[in-house]
């Protein structure tokens, strides 16, 4: 089944305990993305990664590190985690495809609270 | 400004209704245009993509307006399975590739 998974799907952290959030895709995507969502505010792009080894900063990178060494692998870094990054965290991949529109294909979403 | 623009609802329709939705965005190099739906705390997913020309699937209708920056979307016949938040979705073509911005939604709730 085509699919994008993240683990953990929930954790509740504290305040600068390093943690990564994995995700995982099967689909051969080059592209790959990292969100967060709160309320009122939307899903704003962290990090995305257009291929191996090219990742590049979204909206609001700060506070996060990613790396990219496979292609079906992309997990999001917090290395001294803060409550400002208490959010609901979705990665997702893409085709670099025109034709397929770019549609992105989104995990089931991890939801982390920072205390 | 926001880059896109949505009213957060909530909607609340009868079933059988029909209900639209309307999104601006700001971004005149937007090329491709989306509506997610996405489920209470689950994840987004592709509804629909929205075309110059308009596109319909079953009872979901989309439009674009380009002179306006504004796309639409229209639900005839509205089920209890609608009730969701649709999300408005620009991609813009960068030099670091294409890029989605989401609107933060409009939840819609339909009732008996």
């Amino acid at each position: 089944e085509a699919q994008v998974t993240q683990n953990p799907r929930y954790l509740i952290t504290v305040t600068g305990k390093k943690l990564t959030v994995t995700c995982s895709q099967n689909m051969n995507h080059e592209y790959m993305s990292w969100y967060r969502q709160d309320p009122g505010l939307g899903l704003r792009q962290i990090y995305y990664s257009m291929n191996v080894e090219v990742t590049d900063k979204g909206d609001v990178p700060e506070g996060y590190k990613v790396s990219r060494k496979e292609k079906r692998n992309f997990p999001l870094i917090l290395e001294s985690p803060s409550p400002n990054q208490t959010s609901l965290y979705f990665c997702a991949s893409s085709p670099r495809s025109r034709l397929a529109g770019y549609e992105q294909y989104f995990g089931p979403g991890t939801r982390l609270t920072v205390t | 400004r926001k880059e896109v623009e949505q009213d957060p609802g909530p909607f609340n329709v009868p079933e059988g209704a029909t209900v639209a939705f309307n999104c601006t965005y700001s971004n005149s190099a937007s090329q491709s245009f989306f509506w997610y739906r996405q489920d209470c705390r689950k994840e987004p997913k592709l509804l629909m993509s929205v075309y110059s020309s308009g596109n319909e699937d079953g009872r979901f209708t989309a439009q674009l307006n380009r002179a306006s920056q504004y796309i639409s979307l229209l639900i005839r016949d509205s089920k209890l399975s609608d009730s969701a938040t649709y999300l408005c979705v620009v991609n813009i073509l960068t030099g670091g590739g294409n890029k989605l911005t989401f609107g933060t939604g409009t939840q819609l709730k339909v009732e008996l």
